[in-house]
């Protein structure tokens, strides 16, 4: 198990371009979140997933974010028209549901985006 | 509204010396509270998770503490190491929903 895996790592982009973000969860983790971390700031919500259905979004998740997980497994977090606001370290978690247990929810390294 | 506050925002010790971080929170209705500690640019990675039900939890020199009642929370670092220098993050999970609510974190650095 290589735990959850993001990349790319790092990108940089100009003001305007679109981004994508890719995240592979531990495998047979059912649930797949996704979070923004700002310097000095705890993470964020943004949405989740439990298998392939988009359970929750923030309303941070403004009209220029969108979030995939086309057949339960891997996801992407795309940002169209990308603005100076949104460079931040993007993480994502996964984690496996069960029933009246604690899950322990486990994140990946994160992707950081540095937007000029 | 829902809040984690964690305090003190950051925090320097010896190493060799204990040091306990504290997080309180108003979080409601509560399911779970975790603590995370984060590397500089990683990911967090998770220490204890404890219900309303658990008083104290320990892995390692952690042990952390929940006071469900006054919706407090510790985490009390024995013995520090260098590697233990690094962001602690109180977390805490509503009934109900999925996401989690988190503290910014406290900042702690161990020196020699």
């Amino acid at each position: 198990d290589t735990g959850v895996s993001q990349n790319p790592r790092h990108k940089i982009t100009k003001r305007g371009q679109n981004v994508t973000f890719r995240c592979d969860p531990i495998s047979e983790h059912n649930r797949l979140y996704w979070y923004r971390q700002t310097l000095g700031q705890g993470p964020e919500f943004l949405t989740y997933f439990q298998n392939e259905a988009q359970l929750e979004k923030s309303r941070l998740l403004s009209d220029r974010f969108s979030a995939e997980r086309p057949k339960g497994s891997f996801s992407t977090l795309e940002i169209q028209r990308t603005e100076q606001g949104d460079s931040a370290m993007y993480l994502c978690a996964s984690s496996f549901a069960r029933t009246g247990l604690r899950n322990t929810i486990y994140f990946g390294e994160g992707s950081w985006l540095t937007v000029v | 509204k829902n809040q984690v506050e964690q305090s003190p925002q950051s925090l320097i010790i010896l190493e060799g010396k204990n040091c306990t971080l504290q997080c309180n929170y108003t979080v409601s209705p509560f399911s779970n509270l975790r603590w995370y500690k984060q590397d500089t640019g990683r990911g967090p990675v998770s220490l204890t998770i404890m219900t309303f039900s658990e008083n104290t939890k320990s892995n390692g020199r952690y042990t952390a503490t929940l006071d469900a009642d006054t919706k407090q929370s510790s985490l009390h670092i024995t013995a520090s190491q260098l590697s233990d220098s690094a962001s602690y993050i109180c977390v805490v999970r509503v009934t109900g929903a999925n996401n989690l609510f988190f503290g910014t974190g406290t900042r702690l650095t161990v020196i020699p």
